[in-house]
């Protein structure tokens, strides 16, 4: 697609359920990227795929969250037994994947996720 | 240790005013890219400028500019004649070469252009 597409835009849930995030990147990315923003905060870095390698899941901040990738493509990213603190913005973002490090991130719209 | 450090949190000004937004970096590597993002009510953040370590010659597009100094670690971002478009925040970030995971965020600068 021309963009990076996620959904839901929004999410309201109750404290305990699992929820499902889903990011469709930009055809072509073979980088992909979960980030976490919370209310006035910065971006925290949850989890990495690139390509066909094992993904860097360094940021996930507990075993309730997890996250695959789908052919390549499509990423999912799931929270089990949703705590209040899980309430954030989830950010996607994909990019070509370049040696240097000198990736451009194209992001999506978010996930605003809300445990009540 | 890297680090990016925004220390304005918000900012405010009137309609037409220049402002800088001041970005200080800490890493030990000598090859790293800087990166600027905006982030409009919208939500969606949106590329503003990536600049290599070798490269500190200042950049201006358009009302942007920026201004790298290796020597001060610091890669501000100057608005010139702000417009209520402009209202946003605006993140900072650096990678390090060959390190392709993981940018380190600032905390962003809120900007408020009032008419």
């Amino acid at each position: 697609g021309a963009g990076v597409s996620q959904s839901p835009s929004n999410k309201v849930t109750e404290k305990g359920k699992d929820v499902e995030l889903r990011c469709d990147p930009i055809s072509g990315h073979t980088a992909l990227y979960w980030y976490r923003q919370s209310l006035g905060q910065g971006l925290e870095f949850l989890i990495y795929f690139q390509g066909n390698s094992a993904p860097d899941k360094s940021g996930l901040p507990s075993d309730r969250f997890s996250a695959e990738r789908t052919g390549g493509s499509v990423s999912t990213l799931t929270i089990q037994r949703t705590q209040q603190e899980d309430s954030a913005v989830y950010l996607c973002a994909s990019s070509l994947s370049r040696g240097s490090g000198a990736n451009v991130l194209t992001f999506g719209a978010g996930s605003r996720l809300t445990v009540l | 240790a890297q680090k990016v450090t925004q220390a304005q949190t918000e900012i405010s000004v009137v309609e037409k005013e220049d402002v800088t937004l001041d970005c200080v970096y800490e890493t030990r590597d000598t090859t790293y890219y800087l990166f600027w993002y905006k982030q409009p009510p919208s939500g969606e953040l949106v590329f503003l400028i990536r600049r290599n370590s070798f490269d500190e010659q200042n950049e201006i597009s358009g009302r942007y500019s920026w201004n790298f100094q290796k020597s001060t670690s610091s890669f501000n971002f100057t608005i010139t004649a702000s417009q209520v478009v402009d209202s946003a925040v605006y993140f900072c970030a650096l990678i390090n070469a060959g390190n392709n995971r993981k940018l380190i965020w600032g905390l962003g600068t809120s900007l408020a252009v009032n008419p």
